[in-house]
């Protein structure tokens, strides 16, 4: 079966760094996507990796390794208002999306 | 602002009763999708259409019916409610139906007694 593997909870420090682990076994890859998502809210698009890698986009960054079937989300210099689940998904061989059950993001001042 | 419209944002319904969940889009993107999250669950698909007049079965389709009439309407029917669809369904859309990206609607809370 198909099956994404995110950490349920984690907790940080204002400031500080952390890196939101994704594991993943699907049928097909063609690329995997970080949404995030804060409580009562839809989730919004953060980034997208199809190559093995490092993408950057400020703050944020987004690590994948297809033989190791696994990507990490970054976050640097956390603020407050990262507070959030943050959702891995992986678009299969039909490119349909199967999403992990989301991390949820605890920032402490 | 561009986007995607739900309605409505909330709703307590008795069982056994017919809903219609609204979702119309402004972007005209092609593709359209119906999910469900629940706490625990990543988010379920539970019907897709990847352009207007076409639709099909995602993960858990029973129990829920859509049609897509036009590209920018996207409506989730429950033929007959069960406590077990008390869930939060969020419709989104994409330009196409491949590796893109998502935007969603603002979700719409949904209880069955």
């Amino acid at each position: 079966g198909q099956n994404i593997d995110q950490p349920t909870e984690m907790t940080a420090t204002e400031g500080a760094i952390v890196q939101i682990n994704c594991t993943y076994q699907t049928s097909g890859f063609n690329g995997l996507f970080w949404y995030q998502q804060h409580a009562g809210e839809a989730p919004t698009f953060l980034s997208y990796n199809v190559l093995d890698g490092l993408e950057e986009k400020g703050r944020f960054s987004s690590f994948l390794s297809r033989s190791k079937g696994y990507s990490y989300l970054l976050l640097k210099e956390l603020q407050m208002k990262d507070s959030a689940s943050y959702l891995c998904a992986v678009s299969d061989s039909n490119y349909q999306l199967i999403w992990g059950a989301g991390t949820k993001l605890i920032i402490k001042p | 602002i561009a986007g995607i419209t739900q309605a409505p944002t909330s709703q307590i319904l008795a069982a056994g009763r017919r809903m219609t969940l609204r979702c119309t889009q402004d972007m005209r993107h092609n593709a359209m999708y119906w999910y469900r999250q629940d706490l625990g669950l990543g988010l379920r698909l539970i019907h897709y259409s990847n352009t207007a007049g076409t639709t099909g079965k995602g993960e858990v389709p029973d129990g829920y019916s859509v049609s897509r009439a036009n590209t920018d309407d996207f409506p989730l029917t429950l033929a007959s409610a069960v406590p077990s669809q008390t869930s939060v369904y969020f419709c989104a859309s994409s330009e196409s139906s491949g590796a893109n990206v998502l935007t969603f609607g603002a979700g719409s809370r949904l209880t069955v007694l």
